[in-house]
């Protein structure tokens, strides 16, 4: 089945520093999608992205397609004590029936 | 997260105890799925339904069974508990995932499930 890598699996940084995060996949995505997690809550999402190459943003997250539609990053500018959880990338194809594979999470700690 | 509402919260089960759990949706969605988050291990999907009265094997179905009698609802059983079932259930939900107008997944808030 297909397979996403998401590195690093954690990270500990200081309030201020920016942050990145990626997942690249064996396997060709139409969609990538990024969600964030918080501690007894569902993931709630970032970001979407329907198209190779697509560079998006939501406030201080940035995310882009690949072109390769096979990767994608998520980065964080100027980070807060809530941004705080374990982030996901997930990917969507078509031919999947539109089932969503998750990577295994970025668990970001933010030290003030 | 709203939208999507799953119960119970919590459960601690005994090993062979059998149990359901409830999804529900008031966001007339067409597509819900049922994962399992353990740790280390992302989200993984047991079971999904595309629309009412169907429903679909994902990654790891053994040990569960789903039923979708209703739109807004997507049941997950457990016949028979056991150790390796211990997890948070994630249930979510969307619209038309080839749709145009499509909304990625939305979540429900868990289900913490342990099984002694």
């Amino acid at each position: 089945g297909q397979q996403l890598n998401q590195s690093p699996q954690s990270m500990f940084i200081q309030e201020g520093e920016d942050v990145s995060m990626n997942c690249t996949s064996s396997s060709i995505f139409n969609t990538w999608l990024w969600y964030k997690q918080e501690p007894g809550e569902g993931p709630v999402l970032l970001i979407a992205l329907y198209k190779a190459g697509e560079l998006t943003s939501n406030g201080r997250l940035t995310a882009q397609f690949g072109i390769t539609r096979k990767d994608s990053f998520l980065n964080i500018s100027a980070s807060i004590p809530s941004d705080v959880g374990i982030y996901f990338c997930a990917g969507q194809s078509r031919g999947s029936n539109y089932k969503l594979t998750f990577g295994k999470g970025t668990l970001l700690t933010v030290n003030p | 997260n709203a939208g999507v509402t799953q119960t119970p919260k919590f459960r601690v089960l005994k090993t062979g105890q059998s149990m359901t759990l409830l999804c529900a949706q008031d966001m007339n969605h067409e597509y819900m799925y049922w994962y399992r988050q353990d740790p280390g291990m992302g989200l993984r999907l047991i079971h999904y339904s595309v629309g009412e009265g169907t429903t679909a094997k994902g990654e790891v179905p053994d040990g569960y069974n789903v039923s979708r009698l209703k739109k807004q609802n997507f049941l997950l059983g457990l016949e028979s508990a056991a150790p390796s079932q211990t997890s948070v259930y994630f249930c979510a939900s969307n619209l038309l995932p080839g749709a145009l107008s499509n909304q990625p997944q939305h979540f429900g808030d868990g289900t913490r499930l342990s099984i002694l």
